[in-house]
């Protein structure tokens, strides 16, 4: 079955640098690959949306990369400020199906 | 704000009870759907309505049901609830049939704890 993989471990930055979040998949042939932020005792929110057959997406401050060789998705937020701290979540879809989301990995930004 | 509301916010009961969660879509949104979070399982789709129907299920235990009425709000009903069943739920909403590259928006959520 597929299996979606994102750090469970919190990645820990200082304000200003950037912070690179991995989303790994196996089984699985997405067709996009969609990342939400979720903060504590709230519901996600979407931020950025790729698709199988672009490599780069861009959106202000952050920058999401599809490798489907690698079978990777790299999410990048560059300049990192302390309100950027939350969850990030991958979820990955096809076709008509309901994406299935990976369990996110925790930011911390440093001031 | 997503526009997406939830109700209530918190919800506390006992093992073998029955609960109804209700959730009204974002204004125009036709999908709505349903997801547990846990801390071991992560987001989990439960099931999708659309205008009225049921369009897709998930991971739903039969314990569990769900409907969506004609003014497009929908409940998810749960029923002889155990501790395993502790955990928040959120509705979301899109606005076409199919969720595929659809963005959801998420409502708030309700953390149901069952002692």
């Amino acid at each position: 079955s597929q299996k979606i993989e994102q750090n469970s471990e919190a990645l820990n930055i200082q304000e200003g640098k950037t912070a690179t979040l991995t989303c790994n998949y196996t089984n699985y042939s997405p067709a996009y690959l969609q990342w939400y932020r979720q903060d504590p005792g709230r519901g996600p929110v979407f931020l950025l949306l790729i698709r199988e057959n672009e490599k780069e997406k861009r959106k202000e401050r952050l920058k999401v990369t599809f490798d489907t060789t690698l079978k990777q998705s790299l999410f990048h937020i560059t300049a990192s400020q302390p309100a950027d701290s939350a969850t990030y979540l991958c979820a990955l879809g096809r076709g008509s199906y309901i994406p299935t989301f990976g369990r996110g990995t925790s930011l911390i930004v440093h001031p | 704000d997503s526009g997406v509301t939830q109700t209530p916010k918190h919800l506390i009961t006992a093992t073998g009870q029955r609960v109804t969660l209700r959730c009204s879509p974002r204004s125009g949104d036709l999908s709505v759907y349903w997801y547990q979070q846990s801390l071991d399982q992560g987001l989990q789709f439960l099931i999708q309505y659309y205008n009225g129907e049921e369009r897709a299920k998930g991971n739903i235990l039969e314990r569990f049901s769900a409907q969506q009425f004609p003014d497009l709000h929908s409940e998810l009903n749960l029923s002889s609830l155990e501790l395993g069943d502790s955990a928040l739920y959120f509705c979301a909403s899109s606005g076409r049939l199919a969720a595929s590259t659809d963005t959801q928006y998420f409502g708030p959520g309700t953390r149901l704890t069952v002692l």
